[in-house]
């Protein structure tokens, strides 16, 4: 089965500090995505990568920036966290192969 | 563009039917299906592609009409099972990405 694993399941934060979201994923695969999901919203796209130090923003990049050093491994970091960026934050794979995604379990950041 | 999804929420008693909707302005090269349960990562239910075929997962199932950029999912008999928040994901075939819409939330009741 496909693991994909994220660093925490809940975080809090203040307002200004630099947060990490880290995720890691066993499948070998190429592409790697950081979504935020909101009510009423869905599941909105940040970044994603499909490949080792490559990158390209999604529709929601702005306060946001990603680290792929390992093909395993992606990191969403929120530079300066603002409580606007309070949300659930979801990371999910794929292969190469085809478009379907498989997700961790979600990291609910807090904002204070 | 994100892709619409008809009703935003519905609640339905054990045994009752419902019908889930997903409207693109783009045209798509396939439409997949995800189910997230409450505090659950969002799961695989299926994927559709061009052509109009039904595909089925349990008493799911759904179809995909390319040409006006929909795609409905049936839940047959629904389960308790079945609660959750159902996501379609657009793909346009030229990217590595699905664009994902902006769910329902389905509440299967006793």
């Amino acid at each position: 089965d496909v693991k994909v694993t994220q660093s925490s399941r809940y975080l809090v934060k203040r307002t200004g500090e630099k947060v990490f979201l880290e995720c890691v994923q066993d499948m070998d695969h190429e592409n790697m995505f950081w979504y935020r999901q909101d009510p009423g919203l869905g599941l909105r796209l940040i970044y994603f990568s499909y490949d080792v130090k490559m990158k390209e923003k999604g529709d929601i990049p702005e306060g946001y920036s990603v680290s792929r050093e390992k093909k395993e491994r992606f990191s969403l970091i929120l530079e300066s966290a603002s409580t606007n960026q309070t949300s659930m934050y979801l990371c999910a794979s794929s292969s190469s192969l085809g478009p379907t995604q498989y997700f961790g379990p979600g990291t609910r950041l807090t904002v204070t | 563009q994100q892709p619409v999804q008809s009703p935003q929420a519905v609640i339905l008693r054990e045994g009752e039917d419902a019908v889930i909707n997903c409207s693109s302005s783009k045209a798509l090269y396939s439409v997949h299906w995800y189910r997230q349960k409450h505090g659950e990562a969002p799961v695989f239910l299926m994927i559709l592609l061009k052509g109009g075929e039904q595909k089925g997962h349990e008493k799911i199932s759904a179809s995909f009409n390319e040409k006006k950029q929909q795609s409905s999912l049936y839940l047959t008999a629904s389960q308790l099972s079945y609660s959750g928040t159902y996501f379609c994901g657009s793909y346009g075939g030229a990217t590595n990405k699905l664009i994902f819409g902006t769910g329902t939330l389905l509440a299967v009741q006793p």
